[in-house]
């Protein structure tokens, strides 16, 4: 996970905007992926990017991609306390080679 | 639901002894994997597999072994098992070699005393 670095703590409130932040290093990443991980269950796929995306949008979630500066970024819209969870960001060329972030936990205040 | 079922989903055992995870997928996907989580490290690949009888390393796969004699079924084996084995397990699918994605199963607590 050291070749993918995520800020471990968010907090916001109901209604507000939230972003994730993530930096990654291997420029030959073919996807970078955003999951979301729910108390005591599995990582389950939000989204992802193929790297030669600037943007992708779906429904609340929008992903940004600066590929200079190897940034990667999840706004989640109207953010919901059901929104509350630990977001993992990952980057691979294939799932053999997949790195994953230590993670965010978002905590969403009413 | 991938149709993926880990078995035990908590463990305690005690340092030395033997530990055996199961991974069950009921769609025949060819690739497998075993990963840990463990707090400020994320996910870390264990073990992987991409057929029967086709497995490979990942980046932490010291002090494991892996099984698969069945598409379904995939095994992560502790032969002697440590403190520093305490963590998360979880497995996962790759239904798609194009896209990368994974889905994962719900996760294992294995706690070694």
């Amino acid at each position: 996970g050291e070749d993918v670095e995520q800020s471990l703590f968010l907090s916001v409130r109901e209604g507000d905007s939230s972003v994730i932040n993530c930096t990654y290093t291997d420029s030959s990443s073919t996807y970078l992926y955003w999951y979301k991980q729910e108390p005591g269950a599995g990582l389950q796929l939000l989204t992802y990017i193929f790297s030669n995306m600037d943007m992708k949008q779906d429904q609340r979630l929008t992903v940004l991609l600066n590929k200079k500066d190897k940034h990667l970024s999840l706004r989640i819209a109207d953010t919901q306390t059901g929104d509350s969870a630990i977001y993992f960001c990952a980057e691979g060329d294939n799932n053999n080679d997949m790195r994953f972030g230590a993670g965010t936990r978002l905590t969403v205040k009413p | 639901d991938a149709g993926i079922t880990q078995s035990p989903r908590h463990k305690v055992t005690e340092t030395g002894t033997p530990v055996t995870l199961r991974c069950h997928q009921t769609e025949n996907h060819r690739y497998m994997y075993w990963y840990r989580q463990d707090p400020g490290h994320g996910l870390r690949l264990i073990h992987y597999s991409y057929g029967v009888k086709d497995t490979d390393k990942g980046e932490v796969s010291d002090g494991y072994s892996v099984s698969r004699s069945k598409t379904e079924d995939f095994l992560l084996t502790l032969e002697s098992a440590t403190s520093s084995q305490t963590s998360v397990y979880f497995c996962a699918i790759n239904p798609s070699v194009n896209t990368g994605e994974l889905f994962f199963g719900e996760g294992s607590r294995l706690t070694v005393l």
